[in-house]
């Protein structure tokens, strides 16, 4: 089966532009999650869509931070206006549900701020 | 809340010696374990999970790992490294009463297999 797709690898952009980041989990997941991974440090869970609907955004920081996942099917995560600190890895990852059968993730989008 | 903790932020070891890695979470509460293996450049890949069941869990290259509940510890173990097995090590914990399976990670363990 096809892995968790996205898009772009890397991407380079000055402090207080924006920027969005897209993801395609695998066929038939339901659950898709985003991941923030700075240097040095484990993966923070940023959000979680189970389908369409929105899990758990706890992490989130809601005013820079925005995510959606239109048909539950591929989804996108936006940050606007970035910051030198958002400079990280931002991984997708899918599972077909909540349960911990363990999930599956894409190769992450590398974004350095400058 | 949950929190994993792994103690040793690089274990370098020489080829085809043991290995063991460091685990411990926070909370006894029922939970899922998990060991995630990063390479350079890529994603995390699902190394092997305990979710209930034998207390011993094995990957098919090698590694097994130990759910001792009374000790909250999940250590990754290798009888005998491969200089391929040069990656960076993450394990995870969810609390299976959260309702959301969110994985907490530890901030990882970098291991440098040395010829």
């Amino acid at each position: 089966e096809a892995g968790v797709a996205q898009s772009p690898r890397y991407k380079i952009i000055e402090k207080r532009q924006s920027v969005a980041f897209w993801c395609n989990p695998i066929s038939g997941h339901a659950t898709l999650y985003w991941y923030q991974q700075i240097l040095g440090q484990g993966p923070k869970l940023l959000i979680q869509f189970q389908n369409n609907g929105v899990v758990d955004d706890s992490q989130l920081p809601k005013d820079r931070f925005s995510a959606e996942r239109l048909k539950g099917v591929d989804s996108t995560l936006k940050i606007q206006p970035a910051k030198l600190e958002d400079s990280a890895v931002y991984l997708c990852a899918s599972s077909p549900d909540r349960v911990g059968g363990g999930y599956t993730f894409g190769s992450g989008t590398r974004l350095t701020v400058v | 809340a949950q929190s994993v903790t792994q103690l040793d932020s690089q274990v370098p070891v020489f080829e085809e010696a043991p290995v063991e890695l460091r685990c411990n979470y926070s909370s006894s509460v029922s939970v899922y374990l998990f060991w995630y293996v990063q390479y350079p450049n890529q994603g995390l890949q699902l190394l092997l999970k305990y979710l209930s069941g034998s207390t011993l869990v094995k990957s098919i290259n090698g590694f097994e790992a130990e759910f001792n509940k009374s000790q909250t510890s999940f250590h990754l173990r290798k009888p005998s490294v491969h200089i391929s097995d040069t990656a960076e090590y993450f394990c995870a914990v969810t609390d299976t009463t959260s309702g959301t399976y969110k994985y907490i990670f530890g901030t990882g363990t970098r291991l440098k297999v040395l010829a």
